[in-house]
C-alpha cells in the first residue's frame, strides 16, 4: 500500500451536477498529481500541485480545477458534468516536482455521469 | 509530442510460460521511463523507474530493461497471480504520459 488515499470510492452524479474528489498524499509528500482513466485506456493527466500552487496542467477545461492545502491534500473539482467525464479519477503522489520522481498512486474514485 | 506505444494489446500465457511486454515510445528528453501494475478497479500500483539506455532492474519474476527507443517488461515463469494490466509511462519536460497498457492473463 502506497499511503495515498481517496474518497469516495464510488460516485454517480447526473449531467450538469458539480463534483468534488479528495486525496491524502503519502507521508512526506509535498506534490499531487490527479488523472482521469478512461476504460481501457491509460491515464491522461489533469493537473499537478507542488505547495498548494499549481505546477502544470492537461488538455482539461477549465470547469476541472483543484486546490491544495497547506497539509498537502488535494481536492479536484468538476463543474457541469458531462457523461464523457464518467471515468477513474486518480490521484498520485511525490516528494518533490522533479523530473524523474516516482509518483504514487491512490485507489482511484469510480465516478458515473448519468 | 510525447508518445507511448504499448504492445501487444492483450497477452495470454499458460503458468510457467515466459514472455515479454514491448513500450515503445517517443521523448525528447527522457527524464524517466516507469512501469506499473494495475489490478482491475484499482489504482496503479509502481514497478519500476528505469532512467537510461542498457539499465535493468529486477522484482521477483520481473525484470523491466530499456533502450533509446523501448523498453521491455520480461515476465519469468508467471503466476496466475500475475495477471493484470501492465503500464508504461514516460516523463520528459511534462508529467507522465502513459501507454494504453497491456492486459496480461496467466492460466492456471
Amino acid at each position: 500500500e502506497t499511503g495515498v488515499t481517496q474518497s469516495p470510492t464510488h460516485l454517480i452524479k447526473t449531467r450538469g451536477q458539480q463534483v468534488t474528489l479528495r486525496c491524502s498524499s503519502q507521508s512526506g509528500h509535498n506534490t499531487v498529481s490527479w488523472y482521469q482513466q478512461a476504460l481501457g485506456q491509460g491515464p491522461q493527466f489533469i493537473f499537478q500541485y507542488y505547495r498548494e500552487e499549481e505546477n502544470g496542467r492537461g488538455n482539461f477545461p477549465p470547469r476541472f480545477s483543484g486546490l491544495q492545502f497547506p497539509n498537502y491534500s488535494s481536492e479536484l473539482n468538476v463543474n457541469a458534468l458531462e457523461l464523457d467525464d464518467s471515468a477513474l479519477y486518480l490521484c498520485a503522489s511525490s516528494l518533490s516536482t522533479s523530473l524523474g520522481e516516482t509518483q504514487y498512486f491512490g485507489p482511484g474514485t469510480r465516478l458515473l455521469v448519468l | 509530442e510525447d508518445q507511448v506505444t504499448q504492445s501487444p494489446e492483450a497477452l495470454r500465457l499458460q503458468e510457467g510460460e515466459s514472455s515479454s511486454l514491448n513500450c515503445s515510445y517517443t521523448v525528447s528528453g527522457l527524464r524517466g521511463l516507469f512501469w506499473y501494475r494495475q489490478d482491475p478497479g484499482k489504482g496503479p500500483e509502481f514497478l519500476f523507474t528505469l532512467y537510461s539506455a542498457g539499465e535493468e532492474k529486477e522484482k521477483e519474476r520481473l525484470k523491466a530493461t530499456l533502450t533509446k527507443k523501448e523498453s521491455f517488461l520480461h515476465i519469468t515463469a508467471p503466476k496466475p497471480e500475475d495477471s493484470a494490466t501492465y503500464l508504461c509511462a514516460v516523463q520528459a519536460e511534462t508529467p507522465l504520459v502513459f501507454g494504453k497498457g497491456t492486459r496480461l492473463s496467466v492460466i492456471a
